[in-house]
């Protein structure tokens, strides 16, 4: 069974950077596009980005210049960091794998538990 | 505003059938990109229900079945049960910027 396990701060404070890291168990993180979703409270699904493993990484337009994403093999994970947050980035952060390997164009097949992050003072 | 465009809410009675439309345009799905479905229930991660516009993941009964025209998709569930109830929202990919992009949203009620 292949397992998504998201961790990191859950508050963080307005101008500073929210990083998450996502451990993947059960299967090997090569070969997947791996994404970062976001649901902000009463609103619909957000697409952050995606990161390939030993490949490159594509970001939401919205969130460009804020976004770093990045893969350690080794440790089998993910991790996600974005900077100058505001209380607009309050939200549910999901990671969260395609279908089948090489797919970049979605199909989320596997997500984490979901983490909640509050941006506030 | 979300790039693909979902009707806000849809509601049946148990049993009935319920259609959810998904319309893009010419730099989306108009462009040959594949849709995709999932259900999101409350206090759970999104569920893929349909993959490439009409495949089911193992798992997902037949009663939700995805179709796909031009821009526009749909998802259809039959015979409503009542733990349908939540949101559904539909998913492709955009060329202009190049992005994963999602639907608004459709809230299911069953009456």
């Amino acid at each position: 069974q292949v397992l998504l396990q998201g961790s990191g701060p859950r508050l963080v404070k307005p101008s500073e950077t929210l990083s998450l890291t996502c451990t993947v168990s059960g299967d090997s993180i090569s070969g997947y596009y791996w994404n970062w979703i976001r649901q902000p409270p009463g609103k619909g699904l957000e697409w952050i980005g995606y990161i390939y493993p030993g490949g490159g990484s594509n970001y939401n337009p919205s969130l460009k210049s804020r976004v770093i994403m990045s893969v350690d093999s080794s440790k089998n994970e993910m991790s996600l960091s974005l900077s100058f947050v505001t209380a607009a980035d309050t939200a549910v952060y999901y990671c969260a794998r395609p279908y089948k390997r090489g797919w970049y164009g979605g199909a989320f097949h596997l997500w984490g538990q979901g983490a909640i992050v509050t941006v506030s003072s | 505003q979300s790039v693909l465009t979902q009707p806000p809410s849809v509601s049946g009675a148990p049993g009935q059938r319920v259609t959810i439309s998904c319309t893009g345009s010419s730099s989306n799905i108009g462009a040959g990109y594949d849709v995709h479905w999932y259900q999101h229930l409350p206090g759970t991660a999104p569920r893929l229900l349909i993959y490439s516009n009409t495949d089911r993941p193992s798992g997902v009964p037949d009663r939700f079945s995805g179709s796909k025209s031009g821009t526009s998709a749909s998802l259809a569930i039959s015979g409503l049960q009542a733990e349908d109830e939540g949101d559904y929202y539909c998913q492709s990919h955009d060329t202009s910027p190049s992005a994963v992009i999602f639907g608004g949203g459709t809230k299911l009620t069953v009456l």
